[in-house]
């Protein structure tokens, strides 16, 4: 069965330092991993998957299927960025997504 | 807001009644999900819809729930005979078919039975 682990219930970094959120997964096929953040009093969105390759709002992420891991990576946190942020993993045929239990982010001033 | 609504959006129930939550997905998703969040974990699948079919049922899904969509657009979850250990954020999400839709989440129903 598949199972996505994010270690850290809670991270806090100051403003312009350096954040990486980590995530592994356990999968036996080929995965599909997606990091999802709720802000405050808002709802669950898609930040970014790791088929589009892409960076959003300054977060990379990298799937090393060596280490089954996808790490959620910023190089300078900002303020705005404090949220809870979710790795999952889609599978079978519904697509249904594996969450991890989440890490609530601080970015300190 | 177009996306997907969820109503109510708290409910406070006895234990043992029965509650019934409503979900309205985006108008062209034909694939509908529910989950279940606990306090300090992320969300758990429960169902999933493809238009009217109800096509995967997790083992948390148990005798007590249930859940329609009986034509193919809003959903229901009915959890009967409620059960503390049932207090749970319920949430609904919706896509378009395909391998690589994005699953768009409502705000969730906030059940709590005491």
């Amino acid at each position: 069965a598949q199972r996505v682990t994010q270690p850290e219930k809670l991270l806090s970094v100051f403003k312009g330092a350096p954040v990486e959120l980590k995530c592994n997964y356990s999968y036996s096929g080929s995965p599909e991993l997606f990091w999802y953040v709720q802000y405050s009093r808002q709802r669950l969105q898609l930040l970014l998957r790791h088929i589009s390759r892409e960076s959003i709002k300054g977060f990379t992420a990298d799937l090393n299927k060596g280490e089954t891991s996808f790490h959620l990576k910023k190089p300078f946190a900002q303020e705005e960025d404090s949220a809870m942020y979710y790795c999952a993993l889609s599978s079978g045929s519904a697509r249904q997504l594996t969450f991890g239990s989440g890490t609530q982010l601080t970015v300190l001033p | 807001d177009t996306g997907v609504s969820q109503n109510p959006r708290h409910k406070i129930t006895k234990r043992g009644q029965n509650v019934t939550f409503r979900c309205d997905p985006i108008s062209e998703h034909n694939r509908l999900y529910w989950y279940r969040q606990t306090l300090g974990q992320g969300p758990e699948f429960l169902t999933y819809f493809q238009n009217e079919a109800q096509l995967e049922k997790s083992r948390l899904l148990s005798d007590r729930f249930s859940a329609e969509r009986p034509k193919g657009s809003f959903s229901t979850l009915e959890i009967q005979r409620t059960e503390q250990g049932d207090s749970a954020m319920y949430l609904c999400a919706s896509s378009l078919a395909g391998r690589r839709a994005e699953a768009f989440f409502g705000q969730g129903t906030r059940l709590t039975v005491v």
